[in-house]
Order: C-alpha cells, then structure tokens, then sequence
C-alpha cells in the first residue's frame, strides 16, 4: 500500500497568514494527488485534484503544486472560513489512501 | 445539483450486519463510480473501496475483503454498504463519494452515516 504522510500534524495561523501544508507518498503517484478540507461535523471537500487543479468554487487563495512523492496545498491568506483540518489523497492505486490530517488553528 | 444522500443512523449489536445506503441525483448515475470511506471518531479518512455503477463490479481494501458487500440498484440510483460482524471498532461514520475516473478524485460526498457497535 501506498503510504501519505502529511506535515505538520497541525498548525498555528493568524487571519491573512500564507500556510503551507506537505504531503509525502511513499513511492510515487504520479500527479494523482487530491486535497480535501474538512470541518467538524461535516463531509470533507474536494478543493484540489490531480495535484495542482482547483476544483470549481474553491477560493483562489488555494493552490497545490507537486508530482511523483512530494506535494503541498498553499493558502496564500488565510481567512476564518479555513481553520479546518486538511487531507492528501491518492488516487494512483488501490487501495487509496490518505493522509493523517492536518489540523489548521487559529493563533 | 449533484447530490449523495445517505440513510440515517444505526446503532448495531456486535456481530450483527448493517446496510447503509447512498442515494444519487442530478447527474447520469452511471457514469461515475461511488467509493465508501469511514471516519473512527477524532480519527483520519480510510478507503474502504470502490464500485462500478456501470458493471457492479467492485474493487475493496484488502482489510474489509469478506466483511462488506457494495451493490448497486440502477433503478433507483442507489449505492449499498452491508457491513458483517461488527466489532465495537466498527465505530464510524461511513461516507459515499463519486469518483472521477479520469484524476481519481472524489468530487461530491453524501453527508455520513454514523454506525455505533456498541462495547
């Protein structure tokens, strides 16, 4: 199985700060990569796919960048809407995986 | 508008089976396969697998293989998760998500169904 290590496990961020989350696979997958937000009591979200396309209605303040085993999800300004926790997925293989989450707090 | 709706919550003795079911609208049901993740609670996002709605035919994590069952009713546009002998780590909320065949992705999720196996 492919394994997704994301970090950090968490984060500390004020309104208006650039964060930056990584995403590790343990071989690689390509561009098959996916980002999800996701806040409690709720569904998580598809923001990105195929490692750097936004998916449509997503706020252009996010963005992802990478290929083969190392990915990150960018918020260029972070706005209260998105503390959340965040997810990498792959897609290249089954079984699919993701990543432990990444917890984004207000500072 | 592209809608997952999931039947509601089941509280299951252990040992005893579940059905959950994932109902589909506003797009051609066949042409996009459904995938089912749990969430254990405070927990991460794990596959569980994957199901053609075109063939029925399905693709499961090693880990569930011989303890769930994916179908699908074309008729009716619904996609079922039967989980046998629950355990007390059981425990979830299972979700339904499309997949896009083409990046892999999965665009739009039911809301969850919590199935609590009880200790």
């Amino acid at each position: 199985d492919i394994q997704m290590t994301q970090s950090p496990s968490s984060l500390s961020a004020s309104i208006g700060d650039r964060v930056t989350i990584a995403c590790r696979a343990s071989q690689s997958v390509s561009t098959y990569l996916s980002w999800y937000q996701q806040k409690p009591g709720k569904a998580p979200k598809l923001l990105i796919y195929t490692a750097s396309n936004l998916q449509s209605g997503v706020p252009s303040r996010f963005s992802g960048s990478g290929s083969g085993t190392y990915f990150t999800l960018t918020i260029s300004s972070v706005q209260p809407e998105d503390f959340a926790t965040y997810y990498c997925h792959q897609s290249f293989g089954t079984p699919y995986t993701f990543g432990q989450g990444t917890k984004l707090e207000m500072k | 508008q592209v809608q997952l709706m999931q039947s509601g919550a089941e509280v299951k003795n252990p040992g005893a089976s579940v059905k959950v079911s994932c109902k589909a609208s506003g797009y051609t049901f066949n042409n996009y396969g459904i995938n089912w993740v749990r969430q254990a609670p405070g927990q991460g996002l794990e596959w569980m697998g994957w199901i053609s709605t075109y063939s029925g035919i399905t693709d499961y994590a090693q880990k569930f293989q011989g303890s769930v069952t994916m179908t699908r009713d074309t008729s009716t546009r619904t996609v079922y998760l039967e989980l046998r002998s629950l355990r007390s780590d059981d425990t979830a909320i299972y979700y339904c998500a499309r997949g896009i065949s083409e990046t892999g992705a999965f665009d739009c999720w039911g809301q969850g169904t919590l199935v609590t196996v009880p200790s």
